[in-house]
């Protein structure tokens, strides 16, 4: 299958400071990838498709501002988390869709301090 | 947005059984997938199943799309098959996953 490349892995940070979440398709192109955060023991909630050349749509709820996603080329998307707090904190997960199936990356955990 | 609905929420098993995870959906789809998610958070696609039966070493899973429901099934069950089973379904390409099934199969 393909392989959805997330980096870091995992990532401790003090609030108020920004951090920037990488997510590559290795062996495709992805005109769109998906971007989710995952809670403690609660499933994945979609937070905005990464289109790439153009603005990302966010899912209701998810603020641009603070969640900031560019897509610049056809193999990468990032996720900023500006300004962050400690509510901030969770584990955000990146997937990129393959021809027909979607492919995700390792994962992100984010840690607020 | 779609409701995806998965039972049971959780599963004990001991080594060797087997088990039959349901995932009911409220509208019609264009993909569903079958993950599971490893201790370390790794999405692991386990199925591309929008319709029909497919079989992959000791699972297998079968999607009724007319009826709106996937199984997933699970023969003789390992202790390395343990962790949260979850189900996604794509609509206009946008994912909605399932709240999971955690399974923790016993030695």
């Amino acid at each position: 299958g393909a392989v959805v490349s997330q980096h870091p892995s995992r990532v401790i940070c003090k609030s108020g400071t920004s951090v920037k979440i990488e997510c590559r398709s290795l062996d495709f192109q992805a005109t769109t990838m998906f971007w989710y955060r995952q809670f403690p023991k609660q499933s994945l909630m979609l937070m905005a498709t990464s289109n790439e050349g153009s603005k990302a749509t966010y899912e209701q709820g998810v603020e641009k501002d603070k969640f900031l996603i560019n897509h610049a080329s056809l193999t990468l998307s990032t996720l900023t988390v500006t300004s962050a707090h400690p509510e901030d904190s969770s584990f955000y997960i990146c997937s990129g869709e393959g021809a027909t199936e979607a492919f995700f990356g390792q994962g992100t955990r984010l840690t607020v301090v | 947005g779609i409701q995806v609905e998965q039972s049971p929420p959780d599963l004990i098993l001991q080594e060797g059984a087997n088990s039959t995870l349901r995932c009911n959906f409220s509208d019609s789809v264009n993909n569903l997938q079958w993950f599971h998610q490893n201790p370390w958070g790794q999405l692991i696609n386990l199925f591309y199943i929008p319709s029909g039966t497919k079989q992959n070493g000791r699972l297998s899973a079968t999607t009724v799309a007319t009826e709106r429901y996937s199984l997933l099934y699970i023969s003789s069950s390992q202790t390395t098959d343990s962790g949260v089973y979850f189900c996604a379904v794509d609509n206009f390409n946008k994912f909605y996953f399932g709240s999971g099934t955690k399974l923790n199969v016993k030695p």
